[in-house]
This record gives structure tokens, sequence and C-alpha cells, in this order.
């Protein structure tokens, strides 16, 4: 089992939707906890970064971690077709170590 | 602020070649990673620099791949034989206080 899992998708979502994004992951060491967002042919761009459980809100996104259930979610509202992407989950246990990624979920919103 | 700068942004070469990879990371930022994402996959860690000293290199196949952090700043990385397996993203990232990582653009490789 890997550390980290996610659902690939594609996840195909019409303008103006609530998007949600999932991760669940074994290591109940893991305290840090982002979202990475990334475009074909670029690198990732951090977009939410949470320390242990609870709710983070910036914008349009919220990210929400549930240490006790090993799952963390992001959800996108008021999806717009600029959002189309990759988006990876990251974790780790200690800051500056090395982030466990998922896979990433591929987003498609549609105008 | 200017970004990780990696370079060059594709590259192809035969198995067996060798070929090396450049990142300069944002100015000040003591942290420098490596990560190797293959297509389909999230990024997985090769080595984590701490100013010019390895902190983890648990993942990297040593018999193939080496790198360096001169000076604290610029870092390469070399593939020494390339295997097909071996394409991927390349990645670097570097952080300032060890919590937010950023990313370079990355530098595509395609072993034939």
């Amino acid at each position: 089992q890997k550390e980290v899992e996610q659902d690939p998708g594609p996840l195909s979502v019409p303008e103006g939707a609530i998007v949600s994004l999932n991760c669940t992951y074994s290591n109940s060491a893991f305290q840090y906890f982002m979202w990475y967002r990334q475009y074909s042919r670029k690198g990732p761009e951090l977009l939410m970064y949470t320390y242990s459980s609870g709710n983070k809100e910036d914008g349009r996104f919220t990210a929400q971690v549930d240490k006790s259930s090993k799952y963390i979610s992001l959800f996108i509202r008021d999806s717009q077709p600029s959002d189309s992407a990759t988006y990876l989950c990251a974790m780790n246990s200690n800051s500056g170590y090395a982030l466990n990624f998922g896979k990433g979920t591929s987003l498609l919103v549609t105008p | 602020e200017a970004g990780v700068a990696q370079s060059p942004r594709y590259k192809i070469i035969e198995k067996r070649q060798s070929v090396a990879f450049w990142c300069n990371p944002i100015s000040g930022h003591a942290t420098l990673y490596w990560y190797q994402q293959i297509l389909g996959q999230g990024p997985k860690l090769l080595i984590q620099f701490q100013n010019n000293g390895v902190v983890d290199d648990s993942q990297l196949p040593k018999d193939r791949f080496s790198a360096e952090r001169l000076k604290g700043v610029d870092s390469t990385l070399k593939i020494q034989p390339a295997k097909l397996e071996d394409s991927a993203v390349y990645l670097c990232a570097s952080s300032l206080d060890n919590t937010e990582a950023f990313f370079g653009q990355g530098t595509r490789l395609t072993v034939v």
C-alpha cells in the first residue's frame, strides 16, 4: 500500500461547480499537508499549506485535514476553466523532510 | 522575486548516454530538492540538500545518478549511463525555512 493514495481521475465538471478533491494516507506521523496545482508542462505550484487537523480557506479554495480518518480534501468553489490542471496532494511528518506526493487528480472545468 | 530556474527544458538522449541538469534555486533558499516525476505519477524525491550538504539521498540510484551543490547555491544532477526507465520530468525545488517548497518548471528527459 502506498503511503499516499489519490484518485487520478480525470474529473470533469461544468464551470461554476464546487469541486472536491481528496487524498488518503497511511502514515499517522504525517503532520504537514499541502496541495499543489500543476498545469501541463509546468512545475507544481503550491496552493494550500496546513499543519495538523482543521480547515484553511484562501479565496475560492478550502483545505480540510481529518487526521483521525487520515483523509485530506481540497474544495474549489465557483470553479473556472483556468482551474483545469492536475492537483497533487503532498505531506510529510516534519517540516523540511521530503514531501510524499499522491499521483495527482486531473481536473477539467468546462465552460 | 525570481523563481527556481532549471535548464535545459527538454532533452532527448539515447540509452547508455550521459546527461546533466542544472538548477538555480530562489536566492537565499538553503534547502534544495531534486524530484523525479514519471508520467502519471506524483514527484518522487531523489536527493535533498541543506546548503551544500546532503540531507537525504536514500532514493537516489547511486550506481547511475549523482548530484552536487557547490557553494550551497546552484546544483547539478547527472545520469550516467541513462536507461529507458529514466524518461521523466526532473524537478528542482527550493525552500527558505523548510516549510513551503517552490518548484521550477522541470527538465523533460526522453531516453530512446
